[in-house]
């Protein structure tokens, strides 16, 4: 068990709607990162945050954007969904803005209809 | 071309096989290398984790980095059933970014 927690575990949407994910970080880690992983791939880096803002981002949109509050704690936003945001969605918690290792929650498995 | 490329498998082995999982890679500034496993429906756990060329052991896994090819190979000693998971390589610059490919699914069978 890696101390990250992330919710809900599964949900489903419609086309065009928006979804919140929640990720609670290991204790004593100040940085998020979020990852999307569609099936039969691996994860893809989406973005970081470090001290609530965002360090880095990777080729997503904007309609994908992200929190990270006082207490580590983050939340993933989706607006417009599209069929092909399908997939699981991973949260990393780090003790700091390098790649050291990853620790992975369980992650949040989201299906677009 | 994707910056990890990773055979998608499925590799079926006996148990007590040797296997051999292989990656390669085509950015140059990559300095560091891992491998992941990934059991159904769980998110990725770190296996081992090498800078720069060499090998590294652990147990029964041994990783391998070639930079000199862009090759990068784990390889598990006597399988066992538990091993059974989709294995991730992943890379990074040392930046705030890990690329991974798309992870090999082994099967080992009792």
């Amino acid at each position: 068990e890696t101390g990250v927690t992330q919710s809900p575990t599964h949900l489903i949407k419609t086309r065009g709607q928006q979804v919140t994910l929640r990720c609670s970080s290991q204790s004593g880690h100040n940085t998020v990162s979020w990852y999307q992983q569609a099936l039969g791939q691996g994860p893809q880096f989406i973005f970081q945050y470090y001290r609530e803002e965002e360090n880095g981002r990777g080729n997503f949109p904007p309609r994908f954007s992200g929190l990270q509050f006082p207490n580590y704690s983050s939340e993933l936003n989706v607006n417009a969904l599209e069929l092909d945001d399908s997939a699981l969605y991973l949260c990393v918690s780090t003790a700091g803005t390098g790649t050291g290792e990853l620790f992975f929650g369980e992650g949040s498995r989201l299906t677009v209809l | 071309q994707k910056e990890v490329e990773q055979d998608p498998g499925p590799l079926s082995v006996p148990e007590g096989a040797i296997v051999s999982l292989n990656c390669t890679y085509s950015n140059s500034a990559f300095q560091y290398f891992m491998w992941y496993r990934q059991y159904s429906r769980k998110g990725p756990e770190l296996l081992m984790y090498t800078y720069s060329s060499g090998n590294k052991e652990d147990g029964r896994f041994t990783a391998q980095v070639d930079k000199s090819s862009k090759y990068i190979s784990l390889f598990i000693r006597d399988s066992q059933p538990s091993d059974s998971a989709t294995y991730l390589c992943a890379s990074h610059t040392g930046g705030f970014k890990t690329i991974f490919g798309a992870g090999t699914r082994l099967f080992v069978k009792a």
